[in-house]
């Protein structure tokens, strides 16, 4: 594809269920990150994956998330027992390279917990 | 105090006016600077890339980098109301043992340009 995509472009669950995240970075793309942002924020960082590895896991905010990239392409975004401080659009970028400086960003992904 | 400020605006302007948006930094590892613009419910877009002090120009946008005073601007010339969106700027510091290369985002400023 051109961009990066995400889905789903809206979820809404309830307090202490357990969603899942997708993206999918522009092909070729072997750098991958994940971002929050809250309302009225800049994106925060979450993690980064080289490949299929999760090089750096600095941002994620508790052991609630986690972050899979099994065959270095598709990403997941794990979130357990959800909190409605939870609720945020979460970003995925991705760089051509290791290290690559221009980040690309999907659409994002409006998680709402009720 | 946060790594990267940015005043939120909002910031209103007639078509036609320059533009300028600022941010300051307090963390001098920070050598690659970006500006991205976000429109409503929309990713943020890559519109300009700086590694060193100085200007880049692209068209109607330069951008800014003094690393002295760790501080960084956009300038829009002759705005658009298609320019209405939020500008974030964005710095990546050195390279850390993780290699990540995260961007840390200040909060962004809203711009309208009023037709």
């Amino acid at each position: 594809g051109a961009g990066v995509s995400q889905t789903p472009s809206n979820k809404v669950t309830e307090k202490g269920k357990y969603v899942e995240l997708r993206c999918d970075p522009i092909s070729g793309h072997t750098a991958l990150y994940w971002y929050r942002q809250s309302l009225g924020q800049g994106p925060e960082f979450l993690i980064y994956f080289q490949g299929t590895g999760a090089a750096d896991d600095s941002g994620l905010p508790n052991d609630r998330f986690f972050a899979v990239r099994p065959e270095g392409s598709v990403s997941t975004l794990k979130i357990q027992r959800t909190e409605r401080g939870d609720s945020a659009v979460y970003l995925c970028a991705t760089a051509r390279l290791a290290g690559g400086n221009e980040q690309f960003f999907g659409p994002g992904t409006r998680l709402t917990v009720l | 105090q946060k790594e990267v400020e940015q005043d939120p605006g909002p910031l209103s302007v007639p078509e036609g006016a320059i533009v300028s948006l600022n941010c300051t930094y307090s963390n001098s590892a920070f050598q690659y600077f970006m500006w991205y613009r976000q429109y409503s419910r929309k990713g943020p877009e890559l519109l300009m890339y700086t590694y060193s002090s100085g200007n880049k120009e692209d068209g109607r946008f330069t951008a800014q980098v003094d690393k002295s005073s760790k501080y960084i601007s956009l300038f829009i010339r002759d705005s658009q109301p298609s320019d209405s969106a939020t500008y974030l700027c964005a710095m990546i510091g050195g390279y850390s043992g993780a290699g990540s290369y995260q961007l840390t985002f200040g909060k962004g400023t809203k711009l309208s340009v009023i037709p």
